[in-house]
């Protein structure tokens, strides 16, 4: 389930099922999406990219799917583990301009 | 390859104390970054560089933060006098040529200001 706490929306999801993490970017301008991984006390790790002229693009156990009609990123991991407990954020830019960072999620991983 | 390199990685310093955190960015990246990162938030950009020369710092309160990129490789930054409020993350991020190519963050300095 899902819930919002300390202004971190929290996603709470078995070992091994399939986890969507999902952002709402702001500007409809922005070219290029990033998606990071942040473990607590360390700083954000990059996950998986994607260029405004695809709508998916698949990694090692994760896909970005991106919807640029209604402005809309999504995380997928494939069979979720408990090293993938992390919060994530998903970072915009528009062509060349600095990176805006969305507010993050929780991802728990329960056993 | 080493990554973005930061120390220290934990501060706790009184209020009015001045304090500095030290990046050394990915080797061969020309394009460094300062954010900060408060608990519960995403990064936002304090500064800029490109090479040795700071592009854009409209984000960094300059009355107590400064920074800089003297030889265009590692760069520092200031905060003077601290305050209460400016307890949180720095994040120094690196990329290869330009603010719009992949930014790869080093493990941040947690700063507690008391």
């Amino acid at each position: 389930g899902e819930s919002v706490g300390l202004h971190l929306p929290t996603l709470s999801v078995q070992e091994g099922d399939n986890s969507i993490i999902n952002c709402a970017y702001s500007n409809s301008a922005s070219d290029y999406f990033i998606w990071y991984k942040q473990e607590s006390g360390k700083g954000p790790q990059f996950i998986i990219d994607i260029r405004s002229n695809m709508d998916k693009r698949q990694g090692q156990r994760v896909t970005v799917l991106l919807n640029k009609t209604v402005k809309h990123l999504s995380l997928q991991i494939a069979a979720t583990q408990p090293g993938d407990s992390a919060v994530y954020f998903c970072a915009e830019n528009n062509y060349g301009q600095n990176f805006v960072f969305g507010p993050g999620t929780r991802l728990s991983v329960l056993p | 390859e080493a990554g973005v390199v930061q120390s220290p990685r934990y501060k706790i310093i009184e209020k009015k104390q001045p304090v500095a955190f030290w990046c050394n960015p990915i080797s061969g990246h020309n394009t460094l970054y300062w954010y900060r990162q408060n608990l519960g938030q995403g990064p936002e950009l304090l500064i800029r560089y490109e090479n040795e020369e700071a592009v854009d710092d409209s984000q960094l309160p300059k009355d107590r933060f400064s920074a800089e990129r003297l030889k265009g490789v590692d760069s520092t930054l200031k905060i003077q006098p601290a305050e209460l409020g400016d307890s949180a993350v720095y994040l120094c991020a690196s990329s290869f040529a330009g603010a719009g190519n992949t930014i790869y963050f080093g493990e941040g300095s947690w700063l507690t200001v008391v």
